[in-house]
C-alpha cells in the first residue's frame, strides 16, 4: 500500500462545475495536509493545506480533512479551463521532520 | 531573486557520467528539500537540509547521490556514474523554518535530467 494515494485520473468536469479530488494516507499519525497543483512541465504550486478535521475554504478552493477515516479532498467550485492541471497530494507524516510524502497526482480536465 | 532557482534546466548525460544539480534557495530560508519526481507520478523525496546540515539522506536511491549545501545557503545534489533510470524531473524546494510539518515549501522550476 502506498503511503498516499490518488486515482490518477484523468477526471473530466465541465467548465462551472464542481470538481471533486481525494486523497487517502496510510500514516495515521500525520498532522499536515497539503495540496498542490501542477501544470504541465511546471513545478508544483501550493493551493491549499489542512491541518484540523473539518473544512477550509480560500476562494473557490475547499479543502477537507477527516483523520478517522484518513481522507483528504479537494473541491473546486466553478471549475475553468485554467484549473485543468495534475492535483498532487501531499503529506508530512508523524514524524513531523518536514518532508513531504505525495501522491501520485489527479489530472483534472475542465472542458470548456 | 524572488524564488527557487535551479540550473540547468535541462541536462542530457549519456550513461555512467557524472552530474551536478545546482539549487538556490531563496534568501534566508533555512530548510532546502530535494525531490526526485518521474513522469506521471508525484515527487519523491530525496534529501533534506537544515542550513548546512543534512538532516535526512534517506530517500537517496543509492550512493551514487550526493548532496551538499557547505555555506546554507546554496545546494548541489551531483549523481555518479548515471544510469537511465535516473532520468526524472528534479525538484529543489526550500522553506523559511527548520524542521516541522506546516513549513510551506516553495519549488524550483526543477532540472529534467535525460541520461541515454
Amino acid at each position: 500500500q502506498k503511503e498516499v494515494e490518488q486515482n490518477s485520473g484523468p477526471l473530466s468536469v465541465p467548465e462551472g462545475a464542481i470538481a471533486s479530488l481525494n486523497c487517502t494516507y496510510s500514516d495515521r499519525g500525520s498532522q499536515s495536509f497539503f495540496w498542490y497543483r501542477q501544470y504541465s512541465g511546471k513545478s508544483p504550486e501550493l493551493i491549499m493545506s489542512i491541518y484540523s478535521n473539518g473544512d477550509k475554504e480560500d476562494g473557490r478552493f475547499t479543502a477537507q480533512l477527516n483523520k478517522a477515516s484518513q481522507y483528504v479532498s479537494l473541491l473546486i467550485r466553478d471549475s475553468q479551463p485554467s484549473d485543468s492541471a495534475t492535483y498532487l497530494c501531499a503529506v508530512v507524516g508523524s514524524s513531523n521532520t518536514g518532508k513531504l510524502i505525495f501522491g501520485q497526482g489527479t489530472t483534472l480536465q475542465v472542458k470548456p | 531573486g524572488a524564488g527557487v532557482s535551479q540550473s540547468p534546466r535541462y541536462k542530457v548525460a549519456k550513461r555512467g557520467q557524472d552530474v551536478a544539480l545546482r539549487c538556490d534557495p531563496i534568501s534566508g530560508h533555512v530548510s532546502l528539500f530535494w525531490y526526485q519526481q518521474a513522469l506521471g507520478q508525484g515527487p519523491e523525496f530525496l534529501t533534506y537540509f537544515q542550513n548546512e546540515a543534512q538532516l535526512d539522506k534517506s530517500g537517496l536511491p543509492s550512493d551514487r547521490f550526493f548532496a551538499e549545501r557547505p555555506e546554507g545557503s546554496v545546494s548541489t545534489l551531483k549523481i555518479q556514474r548515471t544510469q537511465q533510470e535516473d532520468s526524472a524531473v528534479y525538484l529543489c524546494a526550500s522553506g523559511l523554518g527548520p524542521l516541522g510539518g506546516r513549513e510551506t515549501q516553495y519549488f524550483g522550476p526543477g532540472t529534467r535530467l535525460l541520461v541515454l
